[in-house]
């Protein structure tokens, strides 16, 4: 039962371009959203996040959209640098719980040169 | 860096062993969480810790137990190892315990490998 799901495996974009991520819930008790990136060999690195009164929510090059109604959120990073090459995790948190993530399986991103 | 420690990076062992991973939180963080990664599982959510008091679990087995001492630092204990154990151990660290808002900081995480 994958309460976060991120349908796409893999992503590649070339630099400068617009990457965007996707996930999907399914649980109406998650009521905060957050994108962490994994570099190989690295533990996960907070990226942003968004409570769910929210729609958007930007900082720099990475800004989170959040569509309740779709159960949807998505990252969008502009422009895309090689740097940002990385495995990229959707995770939420369940309101009236200890706040451990959810995650989903991942979407490894390449920004090609 | 987050400020989270974990050790050992690395540990091999044989099936039946018992291995202990050990976690520092970043300054200040009070709550602790673990986390298993593994091939066909995915990131999965182990067990919490606030203030040296357990206060979730997850898909946590029997065989794994986890505690957080007065310094904060925190262990997790995996006895009788199986083949299936095999995955990377990752642990989290945030200030608070039930806000949703208080991010989670990741360790470098501990490979474990069961042979």
């Amino acid at each position: 039962d994958q309460q976060v799901k991120q349908n796409s495996p893999s992503l590649s974009v070339q630099e400068g371009r617009i990457s965007i991520l996707n996930c999907d819930y399914t649980n109406s008790m998650f009521d905060y959203f957050l994108w962490y990136k994994k570099y190989p060999a690295e533990g996960p690195t907070f990226l942003i996040s968004i409570s769910s009164i929210k729609d958007k929510n930007e900082d720099g090059r990475f800004t989170v959209f959040l569509n309740k109604s779709a159960k949807h959120l998505s990252l969008h990073i502009v422009p895309s640098q090689p740097g940002d090459s990385a495995v990229y995790f959707c995770a939420a948190k369940s309101s009236g719980s200890a706040r451990q993530l959810t995650f989903g399986s991942g979407t490894q991103l390449t920004v090609l040169p | 860096d987050s400020g989270v420690t974990q050790t050992p990076k690395h540990l091999i062992t044989a099936t039946g062993q018992r291995v202990t991973l050990r976690c520092s939180p970043r300054s200040g963080d009070l709550s602790v969480y673990w986390y298993q990664q593994s091939l066909d599982q995915g990131l999965q959510f182990l067990i919490q810790y606030y203030n040296g008091e357990e206060r979730a679990k997850g898909n946590i087995l029997e065989r794994f137990s986890a505690q957080q001492f007065p310094d904060l630092h925190s262990e997790l204990n995996l006895s009788s190892l199986e083949l299936g154990d095999s995955a990377l151990y990752f642990c989290a660290s945030s200030v608070r315990w039930g806000q949703g808002s208080d991010t989670q900081y990741f360790g470098p995480g501990t490979r474990l490998t069961v042979l």
